[in-house]
This record gives structure tokens, C-alpha cells and sequence, in this order.
């Protein structure tokens, strides 16, 4: 079953608003990692978060892994109508059999 | 610069038909996966091969069958088509380990 869950699954903002997406996973994991979906396209892979506490950024982007490794956050500053698509976190672990479980996915729409 | 590759795009089968879905990489990946795409559902990992020669069970394999036919190319097999199987597949790939994943474009199938 699903292991890896993520809130909202959808969110509106408008233009210039911030965005955070949470993914929260019931079991230690060794990293997460984040994709992003356009509408109509495939996953593309954009970051990996392998320490606890970690926290990467991305121009506008940030990624955070929780101090438990059991949870992730990504945080979007000022959207632009270029962020709309799909973020995805995926979590791997040995609880997970060494592969990575994809979260639902949290949709976004930036409205001009 | 190809990346993955899966053919075909788009493919409408009857309940109870029979197909293949191909995928290729050109990265030198050793590890390959199959993914289906459902609304709602996240991505959920239907077969993986780790590395050529080896080929192990996702979280929903029933109904599918993999071949890795040498380090570039796994295909997916449908062997008796049913309408639960409508989905978009994606394909993909990685260096092995928890590296990041390269994703196909997807093939969008419709079973009726």
C-alpha cells in the first residue's frame, strides 16, 4: 500500500503567492526526492535530500527533510505561472525494499 | 541525447488483447522501471530491474510481465488486456542506487 503520503493533493494560488507542498511518510527513510509533472508530460527529476534536517534551494524553490527523515516539505516563494504542474515526492528507504514510493502529488495552478 | 524512450505514445487495445510496451535508454543506466500513472493514485512501480539480467515485483505487478532484453531496453507485457489496466505507463531509468530517475514520455493506453 501507499506509504508516502502528500497534502494538498490540490492547490490554487495566484500569481506571486507562496506554495508548500508536505509529504509525510510513516516509516524512516534513507533520502526523498522531488519531481515535477507538467501538465501532459513526465515526471522530471529535481532534487534529492539525504541528511536530516537538510534544506536545499533552488532559486525560488526550497526543500526541507525533517529531523525524524520522516517527513519533506517544498516551498515555492513568489509563483510564477511557469510552476504549474505536479510535485511529487518519492521516498526510499530499506522499509521501502530499496526502492523509492511515490507520494500522490500535490497539483498546482498559478492563476495570472 | 534521446534519454528513455517508449513507444508507442498512445495504443487503445480490446479487453482480453495482448501487447508490449517498449522502453529504451541511452544514459548507460543499469537500473529500469515501470510505473503506472492513475488520477489520484500517484505514480505506483509495477516491475524494476536493478541491473541487467535481474527483474523483481513492484507494489502492483499482477497482470504484467517484464523483460530485460539486454542493459538498455525493459518491456512491459500485457498478456490478456482488462479495462483496469487503463492507464498512462511511464518508464524509467537510473544509474542504480538512490539516484535520480529519468523518466519516459509515457504511453497513454485505453483498454475497452
Amino acid at each position: 500500500g501507499q506509504q508516502v503520503m502528500q497534502i494538498p493533493q490540490y492547490q490554487h494560488v495566484q500569481e506571486g503567492e507562496d506554495f508548500t507542498t508536505y509529504c509525510n511518510s510513516s516509516t524512516t527513510l534513507s533520502n526523498i526526492q522531488w519531481y515535477k509533472q507538467r501538465p501532459g508530460g513526465h515526471p522530471v527529476f529535481l532534487i534529492q535530500l539525504v541528511k536530516s534536517g537538510e534544506v536545499k534551494k533552488q532559486k525560488r524553490l526550497t526543500f526541507q527533510f525533517g529531523e525524524a527523515k520522516k517527513n519533506s516539505s517544498l516551498h515555492i516563494t513568489a509563483t510564477q505561472t511557469t510552476d504549474v504542474g505536479t510535485y511529487f515526492c518519492a521516498g526510499g528507504g530499506t522499509n521501502t525494499g530499496n526502492q523509492f514510493y511515490f507520494g500522490t502529488g500535490t497539483s498546482l495552478t498559478v492563476i495570472p | 541525447n534521446a534519454g528513455v524512450t517508449q513507444t508507442p505514445k498512445f495504443q487503445v487495445l480490446k479487453t482480453g488483447q495482448s501487447m508490449t510496451l517498449q522502453c529504451a535508454q541511452d544514459m548507460n543506466h543499469n537500473s529500469m522501471y515501470w510505473y503506472r500513472q492513475d488520477p489520484g493514485m500517484g505514480l505506483r512501480l509495477i516491475y524494476y530491474s536493478a541491473s541487467e539480467g535481474t527483474t523483481d515485483k513492484g507494489e502492483v505487478p499482477n497482470g504484467y510481465n517484464v523483460s530485460r532484453l539486454n542493459k538498455r531496453e525493459f518491456s512491459l507485457r500485457l498478456e490478456s488486456a482488462a479495462p483496469s489496466q487503463t492507464s498512462v505507463y511511464f518508464c524509467a531509468s537510473s544509474l542504480g542506487g538512490w539516484d535520480g530517475y529519468t523518466f519516459g514520455s509515457g504511453t497513454r493506453l485505453t483498454v475497452v
